[in-house]
């Protein structure tokens, strides 16, 4: 089965703190991804990446970086926690497959609350 | 405009009768689309993909796609109360940016018995 693990489900912490939240794949997935999500807004892409140590930039970046040393672990680093950044974040992984083209293959997210 | 738009929910529908679902694009390179389901409080998974004009069945699920009127749907026929989620539409443009999905804001779906 195709596994994609979040090391932190909930995570409480506080203004100028530092945030490291962890995303590691079982699947040999080229791809990864970031995502928040937010009531109203949908899933917001923070950055991705198609290959260990590459990484660009997504629709939200600011704020957040991300590293990505081995193939199946991608991490996603708040330099330093701000309240707008309270949400659930979502990381994600994907391979082409010809029965369902880049299919993402979602973590469980990891809820931030900062205070 | 926002690049995914998805019809404005929430949408409550008897048990049975058929639940549409809607979402257009903004971008014309846009090359295949996804419908995933999210239940209250887990992740997105995939339902349906479709990436040529025309309509795409499998069970009780129907993804539609007119690539002209850039408009993408998914209906639901027999909608059971286990279809209550909410539905996001995904949108990816093309091998530039393989894998990059850009996503709508979601419909929730209600099935009442």
């Amino acid at each position: 089965d195709v596994k994609v693990t979040q090391s932190s489900r909930y995570l409480v912490k506080r203004t100028g703190e530092k945030v490291f939240l962890e995303c590691v794949q079982d699947m040999d997935h080229e791809n990864m991804f970031w995502y928040r999500q937010d009531p109203g807004l949908g899933l917001r892409l923070i950055y991705f990446s198609y290959d260990v140590k590459m990484k660009e930039k997504g629709d939200i970046p600011e704020g957040y970086s991300v590293s990505r040393e081995k193939k199946e672990r991608f991490s996603l680093i708040l330099e330093s926690a701000s309240t707008n950044q309270t949400s659930m974040y979502l990381c994600a992984s994907s391979l082409y497959i010809p029965t369902s083209l880049w299919e993402l293959f979602f973590g469980e997210g990891s809820r931030l609350t900062v205070l | 405009q926002k690049e995914v738009e998805q019809n404005s929910g929430p949408l409550s529908v008897p048990e049975g009768a058929i639940a549409s679902l809607n979402c257009t694009y903004s971008d014309r390179g846009s090359q295949s689309f996804f419908w995933y389901r999210q239940y209250s409080g887990k992740s997105p998974e995939l339902i349906m993909f479709i990436y040529s004009n025309g309509d795409k069945e499998d069970g009780r699920f129907t993804a539609q796609l007119n690539k002209a009127s850039q408009y993408v749907s998914l209906l639901i026929r027999d909608s059971q109360p286990s279809d209550s989620a909410t539905y996001l539409c995904a949108v990816n443009i093309g091998d530039t940016n393989a894998g990059k999905s850009t996503f709508g804001d979601g419909t929730t779906l209600t099935v009442k018995p």
